[in-house]
């Protein structure tokens, strides 16, 4: 079955610094999407990134990058020089091509806190 | 503009009581979805639709019905069945279920009083 796991519940840091938010997922499928969301307090998912499985480039957008290495089977997400308006909870999510559902499997979220 | 509308914002329910949640969308999406969040929880899927007139059980499925009579619209209702509804409920909606991204709503509270 599939899974993602974000073992950092809550991560705080002050303005400026660089922040990584790390995504394990689990699936036994060979074409699967990964996805991170960004959950402002306002409660809407906005959503940041996906990633087919077949391509493990590096992305970067503005401050954003995501780390994708299918050999450990993580999809990590790193804000350079964070910002207060970067405070939300983010989620990282899987759906499978093949097998089982086409619906996004959510990690259970980290809290980030930029502190001014 | 685009989107999609979840309403009301805020709905409270006695116990024993059904309530519907409303999810309207207009961007031409064929597939929809409706997820719970609960505290310090990711979401979870309660059922999804590829057309109209079809919907799946997701993982929480007891204690919801939904249905989806027109392409726009995605209403779940929440029974009496469900022994703790309180909770973030979030509605979206995807192109199609082939793995494209996903637009979420606002979401709708709901809190049984």
């Amino acid at each position: 079955a599939q899974k993602v796991t974000q073992a950092q519940t809550e991560i705080s840091v002050v303005e400026k610094e660089d922040v990584t938010l790390d995504c394990v997922y689990e699936t036994r499928d060979t074409t699967y999407y990964l996805f991170w969301y960004k959950q402002p307090p306002s409660g809407e998912l906005v959503f940041l990134i996906r990633r087919n499985s077949f391509d493990e480039q590096n992305e970067i957008s503005g401050r954003y990058s995501w780390n994708f290495q299918k050999s450990t089977s993580s999809f990590n997400f790193t804000i350079t020089a964070s910002q207060v308006v970067d405070s939300a909870v983010y989620f990282c999510a899987l759906s499978e091509a093949n097998m089982g559902r086409r619906a996004l499997t959510f990690g259970s979220g980290t809290r980030l806190q930029v502190q001014p | 503009d685009g989107g999609i509308t979840q309403s009301p914002k805020y709905l409270f329910r006695k116990e024993g009581q059904n309530v519907t949640l409303s999810c309207e969308q207009n961007l031409n999406h064929d597939a929809m979805y409706w997820y719970r969040q609960d505290p310090g929880q990711g979401l979870r899927l309660i059922y999804y639709s590829q057309i109209v007139n079809d919907f799946q059980k997701g993982d929480i499925a007891e204690g919801y019905s939904v249905s989806r009579e027109k392409k726009e619209s995605f209403p779940l209702t929440v029974t009496s069945a469900q022994k703790n509804p309180t909770a973030f409920y979030l509605c979206a909606s995807a192109r199609d279920l082939m793995n494209t991204e996903a637009f979420f709503g606002q979401g709708t509270r709901l809190t049984v009083v």
